[in-house]
Formats: C-alpha cells, sequence, structure tokens
C-alpha cells in the first residue's frame, strides 16, 4: 500500500482567491493524479502529474485554473486558482502502486468557498 | 466516451439481508476497482479485479467481473449496519492509468 497525506485537510477561503494543496507520497511513485469530488457527486479526474514534464488536463480542466507542479517522485501540489462558489469540492489526489495497478487515495482536502 | 453506470444509486437494506450492487461500463477493460467511502472520509479500496471470471471476497462482500459482458457485481451477504457507505466501481481511462468512476451506490442497512 502507500501512505499519503495532504495538506490542508480542510479550508474556507473567499471568492478570488487561491488555495495550493499539498500531497505527499511515503515512497518514490511515477505517476499522481488529482480528482475532485463535488459535493455529493463522484470522483472526476483532474489531471495526471509525472515528474518532469507538465501535468496531462482532463476535457473540462485547465492548467491556468488548476496548476500543479511535480518537482519529485513523492510530492505533487495543486493550486484552485481565482475560486468561485463552485470549487467548493473535495480534492483527492492518489498514487498508483504496484503489480496491481491498485490506486491508493489521500484523505482528502475539503475546500468551501464563501 | 467511458462511460461507468451503477444501479442501484440509493439502496436501502435491513440488517440480515443480501442484495447485488451492479457497475456497468462502456469500454473494454481487463480491470474493474470497488472502493468504499464512509461519510466525510476518503476512499476504501476493496477488490481490484483483474480478469474475467475474477471473484474476490472479503467478509460479507464478494465482487465479481465479467470483462465480456463488461459487467461486475458487488454482493453483499447478510447485511450489518457497518457495510452503510458509499460504494464506487471504477475503471481505468484511456491512458490506462487513472480511474474513471462510477456515481457510487449509497447503502444505508437498518436494523
Amino acid at each position: 500500500s502507500a501512505v499519503i497525506s495532504q495538506k490542508p485537510s480542510r479550508d474556507i477561503c473567499q471568492r478570488g482567491t487561491s488555495l495550493t494543496i499539498q500531497c505527499q507520497v511515503d515512497s518514490q511513485v511515477t505517476m499522481m493524479f488529482w480528482y475532485r469530488q463535488q459535493p455529493g457527486q463522484s470522483l472526476t479526474l483532474i489531471a495526471t502529474a509525472n515528474q518532469g514534464s507538465e501535468a496531462t488536463y482532463e476535457s473540462g480542466f485547465v492548467i491556468d485554473k488548476f496548476p500543479i507542479s511535480r518537482p519529485n517522485l513523492t510530492f505533487s501540489t495543486l493550486t484552485v486558482s481565482n475560486m468561485s462558489p463552485e470549487d467548493s469540492s473535495i480534492y483527492l489526489c492518489s498514487v498508483d502502486r504496484g503489480r496491481r495497478n491498485e490506486q491508493f487515495f489521500g484523505p482528502g482536502t475539503r475546500l468551501t468557498v464563501l | 466516451e467511458l462511460k461507468v453506470e451503477q444501479n442501484p444509486l440509493f439502496l436501502s437494506m435491513q440488517e440480515g439481508k443480501n442484495y447485488t450492487i451492479y457497475c456497468n461500463y462502456s469500454t473494454t477493460s481487463d480491470r474493474l476497482y470497488w472502493y468504499r467511502q464512509d461519510p466525510g472520509k476518503s476512499l476504501e479500496s476493496l477488490f481490484v479485479l483483474l480478469s474475467n471470471g475474477a471473484v474476490k471476497q472479503e467478509g460479507r462482500l464478494m465482487a465479481s467481473l465479467d470483462t465480456k459482458a463488461r459487467l461486475s457485481t458487488l454482493h453483499i451477504t447478510a447485511a450489518v449496519h457497518d457495510l452503510s457507505a458509499t460504494y464506487f466501481c471504477a475503471v481505468p481511462t484511456n491512458s490506462g492509468y487513472a480511474l474513471n468512476f462510477g456515481k457510487g451506490t449509497s447503502l444505508l442497512v437498518t436494523p
């Protein structure tokens, strides 16, 4: 398995501001993923972050709104920029580990935008 | 576009009863994942099904995969209150690495 931590665990932010979410893994991984879970909804993939290259964004998500950094094999950040109430969600990072391609999820960051 | 459909989306069942949650997906995949999410918590991996005909069991939960029918089932046997949670199935995206999730089945087990 993998031990994944995220900071902050939750935050309440004002409209128009930005928040950077950190994801730390206890061992080196090639790929890290960022998902969004809107209230009462399923998970939607935002982007895939590989170390040393630009993140790959899914349809409907753009780099200007969700810039991602991946400076090394154990760490990534997701920034939610120019926030609006529609950005209120849980943001989760995950990693792909093991021969079974099992994906493990961090504890999530619960974001509320006022 | 890959679609993953679960049904039912909401399920209220009595303790001791059996029930099955279904997960259909729209494109070929040789892997399927089941997760559990408790309110306010992250996702807990339940099962990874890696081949056609795969069956995995853990306690009162049993999952199976039919890749030809593009169908997975999560069977609950003799439900207990502790199983109350939301259950998600997921299949790999076209890239093969990230996951595409179903809408989830919210399960409530009542006395």
